[in-house]
């Protein structure tokens, strides 16, 4: 079975300074990860995705997150806040090869103060 | 990009009646199509995925007779809320998906009975 815990249900950080949002998952086979970026009432934005090959990957919107297998961990980072990153974000798993069965995480709330 | 279209955004109806959500695929024929429900401040849940032509396949705990999904095209999908109740009130979000590749979300209809 597959799950995902993000550490931290809430994160406020100011406007320019690095962003860094935890995520933890448990998978017994290799995964695909991701992150998603959900603004209020509307759905979610694929911000980035590991599924083989180089561990630090390049999202959009400035956004990165490497996978250590050894660590269990795909966090995501970005060097500056904007306002505009305030929003919810979800981290995800699913079956390597596969974007079927995808299982998210409970979500992190970023707040960017001014 | 892939869009993915869904409609309504926002509905709000009287207890015992039934509500239809569809979600499109504009720009792509989607092979399969997810449906999930958000409860306020929680993550996604996955409800059922459906393929097209056939039938849906629920996930355990949700009532197929109670959520009636449709795939009738490559590009429709709808979800049918039946004789719906207080707490059938949430944020229903479908994806999209066109082989092995990332699923496309739209940008989900919030659900209110009275």
């Amino acid at each position: 079975a597959q799950s995902v815990t993000q550490l931290g249900s809430h994160v406020s950080v100011s406007e320019g300074a690095l962003v860094l949002l935890r995520c933890n998952y448990s998978s017994s086979v290799p995964p695909y990860l991701f992150w998603y970026v959900q603004y209020p009432n509307q759905g979610l934005q694929l911000l980035l995705k590991y599924t083989t090959g180089a561990t630090l990957v390049k999202g959009i919107n400035g956004f990165e997150a490497e996978f250590k297998k050894s660590e269990t961990s795909f966090h995501l980072t970005k060097p500056s806040a904007h306002m505009s990153d305030a929003a919810e974000y979800f981290c995800a798993v699913s079956v390597s090869g596969s974007y079927d069965k995808v299982i998210f995480g409970p979500g992190t709330s970023l707040s960017v103060i001014p | 990009g892939a869009v993915v279209s869904q409609h309504p955004s926002w509905v709000i109806c009287k207890s015992g009646t039934s509500v239809k959500i569809e979600c499109r695929s504009l720009d792509f024929q989607a092979t399969t199509m997810f449906w999930y429900r958000q409860f306020p401040k929680q993550s996604l849940m996955l409800m059922a995925t459906s393929n097209e032509g056939s039938k849906a396949t629920y996930e355990q705990g949700v009532e197929k007779d109670k959520f009636l999904i449709n795939h009738a095209s490559l590009t429709l999908s709808t979800l049918t809320v039946t004789s719906a109740h207080p707490e059938d009130s949430s944020f229903y979000i479908c994806s999209a998906q066109t082989g092995a590749q990332p699923q496309h979300f739209g940008d989900g209809t919030r659900l209110s009975i009275l």
